[in-house]
């Protein structure tokens, strides 16, 4: 079946250290992107990619990094410089402007 | 960068009525897509219905129905005949090359 998988589900992080969150797509979709959310809140756009070897930052880009060597695939690290890492982050994609965004299950961080 | 307003937090309403979810936006474009999404417990995102910005006919999908306003910039979403499985937080959001959320608002049935 078609979709997008992030994982792990839950993650746990240790001061200073980095982590990376999976995003795996098989939609053959050219654009992906990385939300946080914070408890009862809306989503922010952390970074987004349109093509391959290419991304931009959104709203929130400080303390994360991401690449995108390969069409189906966007991992996101949080590094150790985002003080406030813990939060729900939501993969996804789609194919043309005029498409829905399809949304992975998530990942969420906590800091231990 | 577009801006997304949801001006409700939280709303309840009894089982098989309506209720109407306020969505205010702010964009230069002309051209453009919106949505709404729904998020239940589960943390899932749902898209619940979507309207293109160039169509003047508002959007319908089964007990949902969109009001769309262009020169005042809302996006209003109704639900008709709610059911327990409504309850959730809904996402109100704008698309050009990315795509912008609002705050959401907590929908609550009651039975």
């Amino acid at each position: 079946d078609g979709g997008i998988t992030q994982s792990p589900k839950y993650l746990f992080r240790k001061e200073g250290q980095n982590v990376t969150l999976s995003c795996e797509q098989n939609l053959n979709h050219d654009a992906m992107y990385w939300y946080r959310q914070d408890p009862g809140q809306g989503l922010r756009l952390i970074y987004y990619s349109q093509i391959v070897n290419d991304f931009q930052k959104g709203d929130i880009a400080e303390g994360y990094s991401v690449s995108r060597e390969k069409k189906e695939s966007f991992p996101l690290t949080v590094t150790s410089a985002q003080k406030n890492p813990t939060a729900f982050y939501l993969c996804a994609s789609r194919r043309d402007r005029d498409e829905k965004l399809f949304f992975g299950s998530g990942t969420q961080l906590s800091v231990l | 960068a577009q801006t997304v307003t949801q001006s409700q937090p939280e709303m309840s309403v009894q089982e098989a009525e309506t209720v109407t979810l306020s969505c205010t936006y702010d964009t230069s474009e002309n051209n453009y897509y919106l949505f709404w999404y729904k998020q239940p417990p589960s943390r899932q995102m749902i898209l619940v219905i979507r309207q293109e910005a160039y169509k003047q006919q508002n959007a319908t999908e089964n007990r949902f129905s969109v009001n769309f306003q262009k020169a005042a910039k809302s996006f209003s979403l109704k639900i008709s005949d709610s059911q327990l499985g409504d309850t959730a937080m809904y996402f109100c959001a704008f698309m050009r090359a990315d795509m912008r959320f609002g705050a959401g608002t907590r929908l609550t049935v009651k039975p």
